[in-house]
């Protein structure tokens, strides 16, 4: 365990639903960053955010995915009118800015299928 | 362009045996570089990580090493288990003022008893 955590674990959904993962991050971490993992693949980057300042969101897979740190603590990721295509795990990570490493400490993930 | 190339990209070796995971980025300018072990349905964990003047970790049985000329990593592992039977990914970070790190597709590891 990590100490990020992730909710919920899976989430089966039909087409054209939206739905809502939410990440908590490591309680002293200001970083947290959103990935996109496909089978056999490495994770994706999607959007990461500062505090809660979203820094980068220009990779995004389109405008029905959108995310939100609203008090610097907890983030959410929403997908809107799902498509088959977004079926994949969603990852979430967190890290503390420092002059060191920025090591990304991983959640467990959220598997999503959409039927 | 920055990349991450693994190879190779799956291996299957019987328990005991020791094995090797490489990684070739182009990532610059280069800060570190980590190696994550990601089990079946789970989340990445670090294992390792390395800066610039570092050329060897160790954590356990997993030895990783760095060239930073050649911009070539490798992962060692010795005596294998089966619990190493994972998904191993290398991740390389840039100082360039982005803290988006470049991600290899992962090298999928099977042990057999």
């Amino acid at each position: 365990d990590t100490g990020v955590s992730q909710d919920p674990r899976h989430k089966i959904t039909k087409r054209g639903q939206n739905v809502t993962f939410r990440c908590d991050p490591i309680s002293e971490h200001n970083r947290l960053y959103w990935y996109r993992q496909t089978l056999g693949q490495g994770p994706e980057f999607l959007t990461y955010f500062q505090n809660e300042a979203q820094l980068e969101k220009s990779r995004l897979l389109s405008d029905r995915f959108s995310a939100e740190r609203p008090k610097g603590s907890f983030s959410t990721l929403e997908i809107q009118r799902t498509e088959q295509g977004d079926s994949a795990m969603y990852l979430c990570a967190s890290s503390v800015d420092s002059k060191s490493y920025n090591e990304q400490f991983f959640g467990p993930g959220t598997r999503l299928t959409v039927l | 362009k920055n990349q991450v190339e693994q190879s190779p990209q799956s291996l299957i070796i019987l328990e005991g045996k020791n094995c090797t995971l490489q990684c070739n980025y182009t990532v610059s300018p280069f800060s570190n570089l980590r190696w994550y072990k990601q089990d079946t349905g789970r989340g990445p964990v670090s294992l390792t990580i390395m800066t610039f003047s570092e050329n060897t970790k160790s954590n356990g049985r997993y030895t990783a090493t760095l060239d930073a000329d050649t911009k070539q990593s490798s992962l060692h592992i010795t005596a294998s288990q089966l619990s190493d039977s994972a998904s191993y990914i290398c991740v390389v970070s840039s100082t360039g003022g982005s803290y988006i790190p470049t991600f290899g597709r992962g090298t999928s590891l099977i042990v057999h008893p």
